[in-house]
């Protein structure tokens, strides 16, 4: 099966940084999704990683190891809006199916 | 804008009936789409690859014959919970990869659709 890892909840103040790490160990690999969920809504793409290497699109970053199986998000200059779950998927394979963490929900308080 | 559209985004029905979501990718053509199930709180669960042309591929655990896939174009995918009980209420939400390299390659969900079986 997969494993995708990523902690239940994280808490920030506004204009802050956070950091939301993400472990996997699945039985491909053909890169790394970020996306942003509100609560209601469908999710909403961040950010994609298929090398090792950080990939900054303004306000987030997106990191990828793949020796280590790691990845992480970075939200900076954190506003209220951020506030969301964020899921972690990988790509295991070359037809698209991905297979998604159970996601990071971020609550940025004032 | 949208690139990935979903209809009905709510529906509520009475248990035993039939209820049929589309999932359109709108500028551009999709030979697979997904469609995923989501639990309240939980994360999206993958139920079923549609292929365009072919039968679709189900995950482990999904019945086939309750969850009926159609991939009918290049641009629309069709999912009939069939005879639904109140345990398949779920947001159903689909997908298409929109391919242009691998190094861009990226995949829109629709909207969603919130099924409520009374």
């Amino acid at each position: 099966g997969q494993n995708i890892d990523q902690p239940t909840e994280m808490t920030a103040t506004e204009g802050a940084i956070v950091q939301i790490n993400c472990t996997y160990q699945t039985s491909g690999f053909n890169g790394l999704f970020w996306y942003q969920q509100h609560a209601g809504e469908a999710p909403t793409f961040l950010s994609y990683n298929v090398l090792d290497g950080l990939e900054e699109k303004g306000r987030f970053s997106s990191f990828l190891s793949r020796s280590k199986g790691y990845s992480y998000l970075l939200l900076k200059e954190l506003q209220m809006k951020d506030s969301a779950s964020y899921l972690c998927a990988v790509r295991i394979s070359n037809d698209y199916k991905l297979s998604f963490g159970a996601g990071t929900t971020v609550t940025v308080r004032a | 804008g949208a690139v990935v559209s979903q209809h009905p985004s709510r529906v509520i029905c009475k248990s035993g009936t039939s209820v049929k979501i589309e999932c359109r990718s709108l500028d551009f053509q999709a030979t697979t789409m997904f469609w995923y199930r989501q639990f309240p709180k939980q994360s999206l669960m993958l139920m079923a690859t549609s292929n365009e042309g072919s039968k679709a591929t189900y995950e482990q655990g999904v019945e086939k014959d309750k969850f009926l896939i159609n991939h009918a174009s290049l641009t629309l995918s069709t999912l009939t919970v069939t005879s639904a009980h109140p345990e398949d209420s779920s947001f159903y939400i689909c997908s298409a990869p929109r391919l242009a390299g691998s190094h861009t390659d990226t995949q829109y969900f629709g909207p969603g659709t919130r099924l409520t079986v009374l």
